[in-house]
C-alpha cells in the first residue's frame, strides 16, 4: 500500500458547484496533513494545514479522519482559477525527512 | 516576512555538463532545507535535505550533490548530466517543527540535451 493516496482525476467540475477529493494515508502514527494546490509549471503552494477538529478557510474546508486515515479538501463555490492539481502532504516521522507527498488530483473547473 | 529565492528559472544544458542550482532563504534563521524533483507528470521526489550548515542527507542515490555553505544557502551539483536529470527543481525550506509546512522557491526547469 503506497504511504499516500489521491485519486488522480482529473475531476470535471462546472463552476460553481461543490467538489471534494480524498487523501488515503497509511502510517496511523502521522502527525501532521497539509493540502497544497499546484498550477501547471508551477510550485505547489500551501492551501491550508490540516487540524483534527477540521478547519475552513472562505471556500474551502478540510477534514482529518484518524480512524479511517484520510484527510478531505472540499470546495465551495468553485471558481475557474480553482483548476489546478491538489496536492495531500503527510508528516509521518519526526525528522526533516518525515513529509510524504500523494501524487495530487486534477481539478478542472468548467465555465 | 520569509522568502525564498531560486535560480535559475530556466535551464537547458547539454548532457555531460556541469549544473549548479541555488537556493538562498531571507527572514529566517536555521531552517530545513531540501531539493525535491518533479518529473514531467509525475510526484514530488525527495532528492536531499539539511538541518544545518554542512549536514546534508541524501534520499536517491544518483548522479547529482548537494551542499549547505551556509546557514540559508542550499546548491544542487552534478558534475555530469544525463538526460534522465531533466526535470522541475524545486527548492523548499521549513522549520524544525512537526506542524510547520514545507514552502518553496518558484523552481528550476531544467532540459537536459
Amino acid at each position: 500500500r503506497k504511504e499516500v493516496e489521491q485519486d488522480p482525476g482529473p475531476f470535471n467540475v462546472p463552476e460553481g458547484a461543490t467538489v471534494a477529493f480524498n487523501c488515503t494515508y497509511s502510517n496511523s502514527a502521522s502527525q501532521s496533513f497539509f493540502w497544497y494546490r499546484q498550477d501547471c509549471r508551477k510550485e505547489p503552494k500551501l492551501l491550508m494545514s490540516v487540524y483534527s477538529s477540521g478547519n475552513e478557510d472562505g471556500r474551502f474546508t478540510a477534514q482529518l479522519n484518524r480512524a479511517s486515515q484520510y484527510i478531505s479538501l472540499l470546495i465551495r463555490d468553485s471558481k475557474l482559477s480553482d483548476s489546478a492539481t491538489y496536492l495531500c502532504v503527510v508528516r509521518s516521522g519526526g525528522g526533516a525527512d518525515g513529509l510524504t507527498f500523494g501524487k495530487g488530483t486534477h481539478l478542472i473547473i468548467q465555465p | 516576512s520569509q522568502t525564498i529565492h531560486q535560480w535559475p528559472a530556466t535551464l537547458v544544458q547539454p548532457v555531460g555538463s556541469p549544473l549548479s542550482l541555488e537556493c538562498t532563504v531571507e527572514g529566517t534563521s536555521n531552517p530545513n532545507l531540501y531539493w525535491y524533483r518533479q518529473a514531467a507528470g509525475r510526484g514530488l521526489q525527495l532528492l536531499f535535505y539539511s538541518v544545518g550548515i554542512g549536514q546534508i542527507s541524501s534520499e536517491v542515490p544518483q548522479n547529482l550533490s548537494a551542499s549547505r555553505p551556509q546557514d540559508r544557502q542550499f546548491i544542487l551539483s552534478s558534475k555530469k548530466l544525463l538526460l534522465s536529470d531533466s526535470g522541475f527543481y524545486l527548492c523548499a525550506w521549513n522549520r524544525d517543527k512537526y506542524n510547520s509546512p514545507l514552502h518553496f522557491g518558484n523552481g528550476t526547469r531544467l532540459t537536459v540535451t
